[in-house]
């Protein structure tokens, strides 16, 4: 069973930082692309990061908005995705979803999220 | 890049009846890399349709996707009490990568 469980969100004043993980499961991690999605109270699904299997260069790829503050990594090892994000801003706030990327850049399968809250 | 744009911003329907959902994309878009997503409160979204019209995995065949270009349609057949929710569409192209609709939401008449 496939499964991807996040943590590490929580409320943090604006400027600060958070590290968030997710614990994936069920499938070859090692092979994956692999994503975090956001959603900001109210809104929509918003892309954020991808990061591409080591076999595929291991690149990464950012949303314009948080370019230059978050840095999404991997750890095979231990099948684990992280989202570094720094100089944390109030737009920031949102549900972030961790998120395996499948075939014609699809989501295809979702964790159940982790809620950053950036208030002051 | 391209800007997904979703009509109607909300949809009422009565369970049983048919709902069409559109998706329009600011330039044309592969129809190769065209995603629908359900959404309900406090539940991870879900891959219904990808491809334009091709259903994931345990998707049941009310769902159906097509389109082409700048158009794209999400239909379900006969609305289901567990079907209303909000759908997004989704794109993928090698330049702005991944970007989302503002989404649909169905919701109970």
């Amino acid at each position: 069973e496939v499964q991807l469980v996040e943590s590490g969100g929580g409320l943090v004043k604006p400027g600060g930082s958070l590290r968030l993980s997710c614990a994936a499961s069920g499938f070859t991690f090692s092979d994956a692309y692999m994503n975090w999605v956001r959603q900001a109270p109210g809104k929509g699904l918003e892309w954020v990061a991808r990061i591409k299997s080591k076999g595929a260069g291991g690149t990464t790829d950012y949303a314009a908005p948080v370019k230059g503050r978050f840095t999404i990594s991997r750890d095979d090892s231990t099948t684990t995705l992280y989202l570094q994000i720094n100089s944390l801003k109030t737009e920031d706030t949102a549900i972030y979803y961790c998120v395996w990327e499948g075939p014609e850049g699809t989501f295809h399968f979702w964790g159940q999220g982790t809620l950053v809250d950036v208030s002051s | 890049e391209i800007v997904l744009t979703q009509s109607p911003g909300t949809l009422s329907l009565s369970p049983g009846e048919r709902a069409t959902l559109s998706c329009r994309a600011s330039q044309s878009a592969s129809s190769s890399y065209l995603a629908w997503y359900q959404h309900k409160p406090g539940q991870a979204p879900r891959l219904l349709i990808y491809g334009t019209s091709t259903r994931a995995t345990g998707i049941p065949d009310r769902f159906s996707g097509s389109g082409s270009g700048t158009d794209f349609t999400l239909t379900i057949s006969r609305l289901e009490p567990e079907d209303f929710a909000v759908y997004y569409c989704q794109q993928y192209d090698s330049s702005s990568l991944f970007t989302f609709g503002p989404g649909t939401k169905v919701d109970i008449k």
